[in-house]
């Protein structure tokens, strides 16, 4: 199915672990997100990429890394795991709008919840 | 800093009632605003809106923005247990990137 794809589904890192979570999308959308959400916090922005080969920090980027080597794949690093990145992941994806587009969009994966111990 | 506030924070209600949810916000060069709903993974579009005044509304759902006082309003009716969920509302300004700054939710739960 068309969307967006995001592994792992559930991940339980240790203290200090590396890890990387993946994004990839099959709609050809330039734009890509990398949300966290914590109870009663909604979606918070680590990263976004307008584009290839381009990435900008978002709200909350500290702790974080981001690659997005390809326009499909935009991917999200943890260097050293801290428990104050236990959270839900999302990525999102959405296509640049122009003028003549109506709707925006965004398209969600499933998300990755990740424990650090 | 976009800012994007919304209320309550939960919500019980029974099914048949109508409910309102509220999202009012803050942002330079405002594009849109955008409800979405989170069952038990991730959030799914439920509507997009650019102008004043013109409400959207899709089934049981509605929704309709004031853009000279910020803020915008989701109304189910008739309320059914499948509409237990939480509803996120965010706001996408101009420019590159369409970034979107997401609200703290509404957890909305329908007994039956």
């Amino acid at each position: 199915n068309a969307g967006v794809t995001q592994t792992p589904k559930f991940q339980v890192l240790k203290t200090g672990q590396s890890m990387t979570l993946q994004c990839a999308q099959d709609m050809n959308h330039n734009s890509m997100y990398w949300y966290r959400q914590d109870p009663g916090m909604g979606l918070r922005l680590i990263y976004y990429s307008a584009s290839e080969g381009t990435t900008d920090k978002g709200e909350v980027p500290n702790g974080y890394n981001v690659s997005r080597l390809n326009k499909r794949e935009f991917s999200l690093r943890l260097e050293s795991a801290a428990p104050s990145q236990t959270s839900v992941y999302f990525c999102a994806s959405l296509l640049d709008r122009g003028a003549q587009t109506k709707n925006t969009e965004a398209f969600f994966g499933q998300g990755t919840r990740l424990t650090v111990v | 800093e976009d800012k994007v506030v919304q209320s309550p924070l939960s919500l019980v209600v029974h099914e048949g009632d109508t409910v309102t949810l509220n999202c009012s916000y803050e942002v330079t060069n405002f594009r849109s605003l955008l409800w979405y709903k989170q069952e038990k993974k991730a959030p799914t579009f439920l509507f997009m809106l650019t102008s004043s005044g013109i409400e959207k509304k899709s089934g049981r759902l509605s929704s309709i923005l004031d853009k000279k006082e910020l803020f915008s309003i989701l109304n189910i009716t008739a309320t059914q247990t499948g509409d237990s969920a939480i509803y996120l509302c965010a706001v996408e300004p101009q420019g590159a990137g369409n970034m979107l700054t997401f609200g703290g939710g509404t957890r909305l739960m329908v007994k039956p």
